[in-house]
Order: C-alpha cells, then sequence, then structure tokens
C-alpha cells in the first residue's frame, strides 16, 4: 500500500515568515493530495488539494507543489500569522483511500 | 448542509462496557471512512465503505471492534469491551467517489476515555 511521510514534526517561526512542510509519498497510482489543518480540539479541515495533473496550486497565502517524479509534494505557506498555529496533515489519495502523514505543528510566534 | 454529524461528543466509560458511536455522513456522498486518532499513532484508518459496503476493514485493531453502514446515512463503530488503550479520538468523514470529486470532509470527532 501507499506510504506517506512528513517532514518536519515541529515547525517554528516568526509572524511574516514562510513556512514549507514536506511529504513524500511511495506509489505512483496515488493522483490526489489534500492538505489538512487541525487546530487544538477540532476536526482535520481541507484547506488546499492538488491533483497528479497540476505541478502548483495557490490560494491566496497558501500554495501546494506537486512533483510526480520525484513523488513528493509540499505546502508553502508565507506570511505566516499566529491564526496560522495549527497541526497540518498531508494525504495521498488511490484506489479510494486517504493515507495520512504523521502531521506537523506549526508554531507561528508573533 | 449540515456537514458530518458524530454523536456522541464525549464518552466516558469503564473498561468492559459496550461503546456505540454514531455518524451521518452528509447527503449525497457514497464514500464513509473511520478513523481514530491519538498522539501516539497519529491519524489512522479503520475501515471504509463505498455505498454502504464495508471494502476495506484492515485498519480495525482487533475483533473488538466492528462498523456497520445499514443505509446510506448512517454508520455505527461499536467497541465490546472496550479497554483504556482503546482512549483516542475517533473521526467519521465522508466524501463523494467520483472522478473529480473526492474531497473528504471530516466530523467533529467523538472523544473517547475508557477508565
Amino acid at each position: 500500500g501507499e506510504n506517506v511521510e512528513q517532514h518536519p514534526s515541529t515547525l517554528s517561526v516568526q509572524e511574516g515568515d514562510s513556512a514549507v512542510i514536506k511529504c513524500t509519498y511511495s506509489d505512483s497510482a496515488s493522483n490526489y493530495f489534500p492538505w489538512y489543518k487541525q487546530e487544538l480540539g477540532k476536526r482535520p479541515q481541507l484547506i488546499i488539494d492538488i491533483r497528479s495533473n497540476v505541478g502548483e496550486k495557490k490560494d491566496q497565502r497558501i500554495a501546494v507543489t506537486l512533483n510526480k517524479t520525484a513523488k513528493h509534494f509540499s505546502l508553502h505557506i508565507t506570511e505566516t500569522q499566529p491564526e496560522d498555529s495549527a497541526v497540518y496533515f498531508c494525504a495521498g489519495y488511490n484506489f479510494n483511500k486517504f493515507y495520512f502523514g504523521s502531521g506537523t505543528k506549526l508554531n507561528v510566534k508573533p | 448542509d449540515a456537514g458530518v454529524i458524530q454523536s456522541p461528543r464525549h464518552e466516558v466509560t469503564e473498561m468492559g462496557q459496550e461503546v456505540t458511536l454514531r455518524c451521518k455522513p452528509i447527503s449525497g456522498h457514497n464514500s464513509l471512512f473511520w478513523y481514530r486518532q491519538t498522539m501516539m499513532r497519529g491519524l489512522e484508518l479503520l475501515i471504509y465503505f463505498n455505498n454502504n459496503v464495508p471494502i476495506d476493514d484492515s485498519g480495525m485493531p482487533e475483533d473488538r471492534f466492528s462498523a456497520k453502514m445499514p443505509n446510506a446515512s448512517f454508520s455505527t463503530l461499536k467497541i465490546q469491551p472496550s479497554e483504556p488503550r482503546d482512549s483516542a479520538v475517533y473521526f467519521c468523514a465522508s466524501s463523494l467517489r467520483e472522478l473529480a470529486l473526492n474531497e473528504q470532509f471530516f466530523g467533529p470527532g467523538t472523544r473517547l476515555t475508557v477508565l
């Protein structure tokens, strides 16, 4: 089956700086890669996703890039704000199953 | 749409008791997933259904765990008997399994504590 690895496990940045979280996957059949944000005590919520036929997608301060050849994808958050502090999960999707990374705890210091 | 609905939101029970968690997926969604989240193991897929049929239950940890989906709008996850190590947050999620529409939406979760 698919194996999704996520790095780093924790990330601390100063407000206004950029944050980058990286994930790799093992199964080339994976074709959809969502990113979820989970605030403390809340449910994971989809913030951005990318499909395998696209290399990059941007939505305001967040962007995701996908390198199918290298089997890795990344989440980029620019101009970070304290409310961006949360745990972020990447996932790969194939054959109707979502395989989640282990999560990155992002701390944005004011 | 109210989104994915789960009940109860919190459950505290004693070891050995039966626990039943409930989920109502988003109307029209045909895939339903049960996850367990702990600090140690992260987010684990327990089982998923397509069109009410269990497709993959390889993540179900033991025979003490069982899940059903009697119709398109309701699913249950049962633990019998419960043990302290079952303490976790259990999420239900649903999606529409179509070629270009497979975003997954999570419910608010059930926080289970087994004493």
